[in-house]
Order: C-alpha cells, then structure tokens, then sequence
C-alpha cells in the first residue's frame, strides 16, 4: 500500500538549532517525493520537491530509497520557519504524511 | 497572476442539509484536485480530474459526496446529507502536468465546513 509516515506530531527546537522532520514512505515503484509547508494564516505551499535536488530557505531533503525515508533537514532553524509541515508522495493525486508541526522558540 | 480561489471561505450548515463547494483553479491548469483535513488528521485525498479524462474518485468517503468539473475550469464539490464528521477544511489544488513535469499542486486557501 502507498503510505507517508510522519513519526512527530510536533518538534520544538531552539533558534540556530539544527531541524530534522522525518518522513517515510511505502511504495513499490519510483517514488516522487514532496514538502509541503503551511504558516500560519496560509495557504499550503509547495517547499520543495526531491527531483528539483534544490534548497529553499535553506531546507534540503534528500530521498534514500534504502531507507525509504525523505527527511527534511535545516542547519540552523529561525523563528520563521515555525509552521506545519507535510511530506507528500505523488501517486497521480498526493498521498500526505500526517504532518509535523516546527515550533522553533527564540 | 492568479492562483487557485475557493468559495466560500466559511460554510455552516445543519446535520442533513446539502452543500456546495467551489474551487476555481488557475487558468490552463489541467488537473484538479480535492482534499479534506479534518481537525487533528493529515490531508485526506478525494477526487481527482485529469483533462476528459474519468476521475479518479477513489477517495470519497461515501456516496453522499461527489465532485463535478466542467472542462478544464471549475469545479465543485457536494455533500448532501451533511453529518458532524464531515466537519473539516476542505481544500482544492490544480496542476498543470503539460507544463510541470514535476506536477506541483498549487492549493487554494480551502473551505472550513462545519455541521452543527
């Protein structure tokens, strides 16, 4: 079965502290894997997706298909980057993990 | 230019009623699609529209919901007989899979639902 997997629920870090939200996936084909971030008042927006290999805002996710992970990873958090965050796995429509809200404290 | 418009932005109706959802996708976008988050839970996929293509309906929770989409513009999702748990944000995102071959879905600003 298609499945995304986020294990937080909620992950409270420090300013400057390194964030890493997990993300796990069940699929038997070529994965294409997604983050999706919502702040607060916000529409969802896309973040950035595994075949664009990018960094946006200073967030990189790299797909370990051994793993079946998508992990989403920032060196050092800031205050604006507090929001929920939702890994998606695209299968024609979007499959979404639960969601992980970052709370990052001052 | 502009993005994905959902209307309206607040609906509360009573347990048994009907309701009428409206999403109006960006222009030339050629997939739709609708989604449900309910209070504490993830995003839930329901229906897909793909060009002429038959939908993928697969995520309707009953037969008390279904979707239309006229062409490639708008779209609106009902549920009649409406019931408590179908409280929830109810959000739709278009795509352009001509041009995105990464097919990002851009989302609208949803539709909370409430059933008293």
């Amino acid at each position: 079965a298609q499945r995304v997997t986020q294990p937080e629920k909620l992950l409270s870090v420090f300013k400057g502290a390194p964030v890493e939200l997990k993300c796990n996936y069940s699929y038997s084909g070529s994965p294409e894997l997604f983050w999706y971030v919502q702040y607060s008042r916000q529409r969802l927006q896309l973040l950035l997706r595994h075949i664009s290999r990018e960094s946006i805002k200073g967030f990189t996710a790299d797909l370990n298909k051994g793993e079946t992970s998508f992990h989403l990873k920032k060196p050092f958090a800031q205050e604006e980057d507090s929001a929920m965050y939702y890994c998606a796995l695209l299968v024609g429509k979007l499959i979404f993990g639960q969601g992980t809200t970052l709370q990052v404290k001052p | 230019g502009a993005g994905v418009s959902q209307s309206p932005s607040n609906k509360v109706t009573e347990k048994g009623k009907d309701v009428e959802l409206r999403c109006d996708p960006i222009s030339g976008h050629t997939a739709l699609y609708w989604y449900r988050q309910r209070l504490g839970q993830g995003l839930e996929f329901l229906i897909y529209f793909q060009g002429n293509s038959a939908p993928d309906k697969s995520g309707l929770p009953s037969d008390r919901f279904s979707a239309e989409r006229t062409g490639e513009s708008v779209s609106t999702l009902t549920i009649q007989r409406t019931q408590q748990e179908d409280s929830a944000v109810y959000l739709c995102a278009s795509s352009s899979r001509l041009a995105d071959l990464t097919d990002t879905q851009y989302f609208g600003p949803g539709t909370r639902l409430t059933v008293l």
